[in-house]
């Protein structure tokens, strides 16, 4: 059972839009910032969103993050096959002195 | 570039001990804390615990204190985590992570990882 929750699946096809979201409560997400993960299995993740809207060089527009209050979004447009993946949302719990994630989305590009 | 390279896959018995260990290239060891993150077979992201810059600071997650240990060594840029007691349910990769920017902020850096398998 993860603290921060996260739908299981989300799929749409190539070139729109998706976005997953991220649930979690004021001793977390309420307080602390957000960040993303790509992960693809047997690889290492990537981090896609630090600091609720951020992108690290390299990652391209096409991924946004937002944050408002006690949930958080990862928008993706211009869906690719390559975009398949899970994707991890993840902050700081103040309450549990722990860096906590959610469950994993995985995203199927039809 | 920043490389984070993880030592190789363990196979363990119940009750054993493990030390996974991850060397830092590409960057100023000294200048980051690293984390150590798990998941287990068909599971999500578990973080395990933090170690700072230098060495003499940890934070572990609840649930894993007293099994264990995160330490460095500064003179080979490598981390390592150390886990006793092992149990069926510590089968997983475990990767290191650098944070971005100081104790907590994201990883931005990871380790492909090390497949510990704990089986009888």
């Amino acid at each position: 059972q993860s603290v921060l929750t996260q739908p299981p699946s989300v799929s749409a096809a190539p070139g729109q839009k998706v976005t997953i979201s991220c649930s979690g409560s004021s001793s977390n997400i309420g307080s602390n910032y957000v960040s993303w993960y790509q992960h693809l299995p047997g690889t290492a993740p990537k981090l896609l969103i630090y600091d609720n809207n951020k992108r690290p060089s390299g990652i391209p527009d096409r991924f946004s993050g937002s944050k408002s209050g006690t949930s958080a979004t990862l928008g993706i447009t211009g869906l690719q096959t390559g975009d398949e993946a899970d994707y991890y949302c993840g902050t700081w719990d103040g309450s549990l002195n722990s860096a906590v994630f959610g469950g994993g989305t995985k995203l199927t590009v039809l | 570039q920043v490389q984070l390279v993880p030592s190789g896959a363990e196979v363990k018995e119940p009750g054993a001990s493990m030390k996974v260990s991850c060397k830092a290239s590409g960057y100023t060891f000294t200048n980051y804390y690293v984390h150590w993150v798990r998941q287990a077979p068909g599971q999500g992201l578990e973080w395990v615990g933090v170690i700072n810059p230098t060495g003499d600071t940890t934070t572990y997650a609840q649930k894993f204190q007293g099994r264990v240990t995160m330490t460095r060594d500064t003179s080979t840029s490598t981390v390592y985590m150390e886990m006793s007691s092992l149990r069926s349910d510590d089968t997983a990769v475990y990767h290191c992570a650098r944070d971005r920017n100081g104790y907590y902020n994201s990883f931005d850096y990871w380790g492909q990882g090390t497949r510990v398998t704990v089986s009888s």
